[in-house]
């Protein structure tokens, strides 16, 4: 069965600070890899998406990185604000005739001034 | 980046009542479109996928006669909840796809649906 295991279930920051957030999965035949910022009552942004070739990618302050081989990634978030306060989401994709989507839980970030 | 709006964003009904919550891809045509149901402090959960002109398929547990889903055509899908109750009250969040490099999907802002 696809899973996607994240970690910490949430976390609180000071502004300013940086932070990192983990995504485990077991998802096959993998596809890619996204991370999506969701604040709450919206729907979910894209920040990055990442490929079994890439093993990092940059958006702005957030970093995203994969390692294809322990099936683990992770964003780094650098320089913290409080309008980073939201849910992060990891969400790989499985290929393989249709493209099957597995969330994970989500981690919930607090920025406090 | 690609646009999907949601209509209503957030709607009050009674008990027995359907409802029915309109997706748009307003600048890409979206070959395919998924909806999902979100309870508080919970992660996205799939329902269903749908194609456009093709029956839509939906997530083991997931009853097709009360969540009836039509795709007719490449920038719109909807989503009825049929004889709505309390349980059913959730965040229902859309995306589409045009099944384009990487499958990307993109969300729509959700809606909100309250039953009494």
């Amino acid at each position: 069965k696809n899973q996607v295991e994240q970690s910490p279930q949430s976390l609180i920051i000071l502004e300013g600070k940086n932070c990192t957030l983990q995504c485990n999965y077991t998802v096959s035949p993998f596809s890619n890899l996204r991370w999506y910022k969701q604040d709450t009552g919206r729907g979910p942004v894209s920040l990055t998406i990442m490929t079994f070739s890439e093993n990092t990618k940059s958006n702005g302050r957030y970093t995203a990185t994969l390692d294809a081989d322990t099936k683990q990634s992770s964003l780094h978030i650098t320089a913290s604000q409080l309008s980073d306060s939201a849910s992060y989401i990891c969400v790989v994709g499985a290929s393989g005739g249709s493209y099957i989507p597995t969330f994970g839980r989500g981690t919930s970030l607090i920025v406090h001034p | 980046g690609a646009v999907v709006s949601q209509h209503p964003s957030r709607v009050i009904c009674k008990s027995g009542t359907s409802v029915k919550i309109e997706c748009r891809s307003l600048d890409f045509q979206a070959t395919t479109m998924f909806w999902y149901r979100q309870f508080p402090k919970q992660s996205l959960m799939l329902m269903a996928t749908s194609n456009e002109g093709s029956k839509a398929t939906y997530e083991q547990g997931v009853e097709k006669d009360k969540f009836l889903i039509n795709h007719a055509s490449l920038t719109l899908s909807t989503l009825t909840v049929t004889s709505a109750h309390p349980e059913d009250s959730s965040f229902y969040i859309c995306s589409a796809s045009s099944g384009g490099l990487g499958h990307e999907q993109f969300f729509g802002p959700g809606t909100r649906l309250t039953v009494l």
